[in-house]
């Protein structure tokens, strides 16, 4: 399984943006990059997915590096609702997903 | 639509029983994973079924064993509880699997004594 690279944890401000960054050197050509998140005492969320080029949803934008050996996950206006684990998984195709340890993000106040 | 339901939420059992819980699906959805969930080991994936057929399965001993129902309904069973199989199950409904979107449930928590 191929593996991602996240920051333990992270702190941000309520109503900046957020960028939280995930290193993947070893992504092949066809695995899609995920983003789900974990909110206390609950299953993950599933936030955004993407192959190639940036992706944008209500929750928040993916940015996807050229070579595809890194992407970032910007959430544009951070709520205490936001404060959460991120993780980013990479999908090889296989019908599972394979996570990480994510990365704690805290929302101050 | 009504979200992905789990059953029971909370389980205590003893070392040695077994244990079945059940995962309602989305509306629709074909698509039916289970993860369980450890300070230690962190989320793990278990096995995924599709329309009754199990198309994946992780690295769990054959004590870890699941099924799906013709309506998309998933029951997993744990035979022979250790204390090491404490942990939040959390099953997951999708259309397509993990390729797609996927939708947790609130998870049942097991606690073997």
């Amino acid at each position: 399984d191929a593996k991602t690279t996240q920051p333990n944890s992270m702190e941000s401000n309520e109503e900046e943006p957020v960028h939280l960054p995930c290193n993947h050197s070893t992504i092949s050509g066809t695995d899609y990059i995920h983003w789900y998140r974990q909110l206390p005492s609950q299953g993950p969320e599933y936030v955004i997915h993407g192959l190639t080029s940036n992706v944008n949803n209500r929750m928040a934008s993916l940015a996807i590096a050229e070579d595809r050996k890194s992407s970032t996950l910007i959430l544009h206006r951070a709520t205490l609702r936001d404060a959460a684990v991120y993780y980013c998984i990479l999908n090889q195709g296989a019908q599972k997903l394979v996570f990480g340890q994510g990365t704690r993000l805290t929302i101050n106040p | 639509k009504a979200g992905v339901t789990q059953t029971p939420r909370y389980l205590i059992k003893t070392r040695g029983q077994q244990v079945t819980l059940s995962c309602s699906p989305i509306s629709g959805h074909r698509s039916v994973s289970w993860y369980q969930q450890t300070p230690g080991q962190g989320l793990q994936f278990l096995f995924e079924y599709f329309s009754e057929t199990q198309r994946n399965k992780g690295n769990f001993p054959g004590r870890f064993s699941g099924r799906q129902f013709s309506n998309s309904r998933s029951e997993m069973n744990v035979s022979t509880l250790e204390l090491g199989d404490s942990a939040l199950y959390l099953c997951a409904s999708s259309l397509l699997g993990a390729l797609g979107e996927q939708y947790f449930g609130p998870g049942t928590r097991l606690t073997v004594t």
